[in-house]
């Protein structure tokens, strides 16, 4: 069964960058796409974008000049990165798989990440 | 803003079925039959419930069943149980430039 968990720093200053990592287990990233998605607190989903093994990555059209989804086969984990956060970017940050057709499932249980000085 | 309009809230008595609707365009909810649900409890992460508009992935209870009509999808959940109370988010695949889009949220009261 596949199992995802989401690590990185809870809190980052204005202006700086945004990275997280999602170790995948029980399951190799060298099969189908792999998300982030976010909550800002108390409001609803909003999909980040995704990595495929082969190099593909897609991002948001609202976030892509800010955000680099990789991947590290190597060690079975993707990343997120995005630059130059404002409070605006306060949310739990889930990674999950993205199954394409069949629906985005499992998801990593979230890690909050805060944006203040 | 949210893509997709979903009611704030829901709710419904125990054993009684309740559905929830999610309104889009003919850019994404009526283009493709990529329409997913997912469950939230609070303090939790969402879980797939219905996917390609009206398919069940194994384990969900056949309580949950997804239909779509247009540009409007809904989630009906039949049965009611106190274990149903959540949130529930729909999500339509909105082509290749804005890939997925969500709606809102709906949170489902068990009376």
């Amino acid at each position: 069964q596949v199992h995802l968990q989401e690590s990185g720093p809870g809190l980052v200053k204005p202006s700086e960058t945004l990275s997280l990592t999602c170790n995948v287990s029980g399951g190799s990233i060298s099969n189908y796409y792999w998300s982030w998605i976010r909550q800002p607190p108390g409001k609803g989903l909003e999909w980040i974008g995704y990595f495929h093994y082969s190099g593909t990555t897609k991002y948001s059209p609202s976030l892509k000049n800010r955000v680099t989804i990789s991947g590290d086969t190597s060690n079975n984990q993707f990343s997120l990165k995005l630059n130059s956060v404002t409070a605006a970017d306060t949310a739990v940050y889930y990674c999950a798989r993205d199954k394409g057709r069949t629906g985005v499932d499992p998801w990593g249980q979230g890690t909050l990440v805060t944006v203040s000085s | 803003q949210s893509a997709l309009t979903q009611p704030a809230s829901v709710s419904g008595s125990p054993g009684q079925s309740i559905t929830i609707s999610c309104t889009g365009t003919s850019s994404d909810v009526g283009n493709y039959n990529l329409v997913s649900w997912y469950q939230q409890y609070p303090g939790k992460a969402p879980k797939l419930m219905i996917y390609q508009d009206t398919k069940r992935p194994s384990g969900v209870s056949n309580r949950f069943s997804g239909s779509k009509s247009g540009n409007t999808a809904s989630l009906t959940i039949s049965g009611l149980q106190a274990e149903d109370e959540a949130d529930y988010y729909c999500c339509s695949y909105a082509g290749s430039n804005t890939f997925y889009v969500f709606g809102a949220g709906t949170k489902v009261t068990v009376l």
